[in-house]
């Protein structure tokens, strides 16, 4: 078991354009969360799924947003028609069942630069 | 709603020294949990404790050693005899028990350790 792994690493877009991050979060876990963590500020909660059902959305996840996990297993984060301030690192985590007693595993992120 | 603040932005020591990361959070609900995340340059954030609210028991995991009062909503974290390997930004988070899964963040300190 590799831990939670995120692709790609680095994305940098122009404004306008859609770009799609994937997690694969550690096989076992049923949980899977994103978050979003700008420059000098700490993770912001995004939306999490339980299998394949999206369980919660922050209002920071506006239209321009959607993410979803088909298969219970790996993730995606779609941003269509990106802005400068979606500038950011999209983190992803997974839990084997509820976090805050299991714990959270985070990956290492996707940093998006919008151009 | 819940909020952590971790007033120190940026802190920095000389190896070896002792250092204290502070945490003050607010939260409505009887029943929380508390974490310490450190985060590299390399982006991921490495889990290095929770505490749930009915366990006040100071803990001590080598060098590492933290401080939860409840009677001043507090969970500081201390790093004994610091190394250059420490340098990272250090966030604190809280989560109710049940209801929604969302980890709030505090802003995150920023340690530097110099040679």
């Amino acid at each position: 078991d590799t831990g939670v792994s995120q692709d790609p690493r680095h994305k940098i877009t122009k404004r306008g354009q859609n770009v799609t991050f994937r997690c694969d979060p550690i096989s076992e876990h049923n949980r899977l969360y994103w978050y979003r963590q700008t420059l000098g500020q700490g993770p912001e909660f995004l939306t999490y799924f339980q299998n394949e059902a999206q369980l919660e959305k922050s209002r920071l996840l506006s239209d321009r947003f959607s993410a979803e996990r088909p298969k219970g297993s790996f993730s995606t984060l779609e941003i269509q028609r990106t802005e400068q301030g979606d500038s950011a690192m999209y983190l992803c985590a997974s839990s084997p069942r509820t976090g805050y007693a299991y714990g959270y595993t985070f990956g290492s992120g996707t940093r998006l630069t919008v151009v | 709603a819940q909020k952590v603040t971790q007033a120190q932005t940026e802190i920095s020591v000389v190896e070896k020294e002792d250092v204290t990361l502070d945490c003050v959070y607010e939260t409505r609900d009887t029943t929380y949990y508390l974490f310490w995340y450190k985060q590299p340059p390399s982006g991921e954030l490495v889990f290095l404790i929770r505490r749930n609210s009915f366990d006040e028991q100071n803990e001590i995991s080598g060098r590492y050693s933290w401080n939860f009062q409840k009677s001043t909503s507090s969970f500081n974290f201390t790093i004994t005899a610091s190394q250059v390997v420490d340098s990272a930004v250090y966030f604190c988070a809280l989560i109710p028990q049940g209801g929604s899964e969302k980890l709030v963040f505090g802003k995150g300190t920023k340690l530097t350790v110099n040679p």
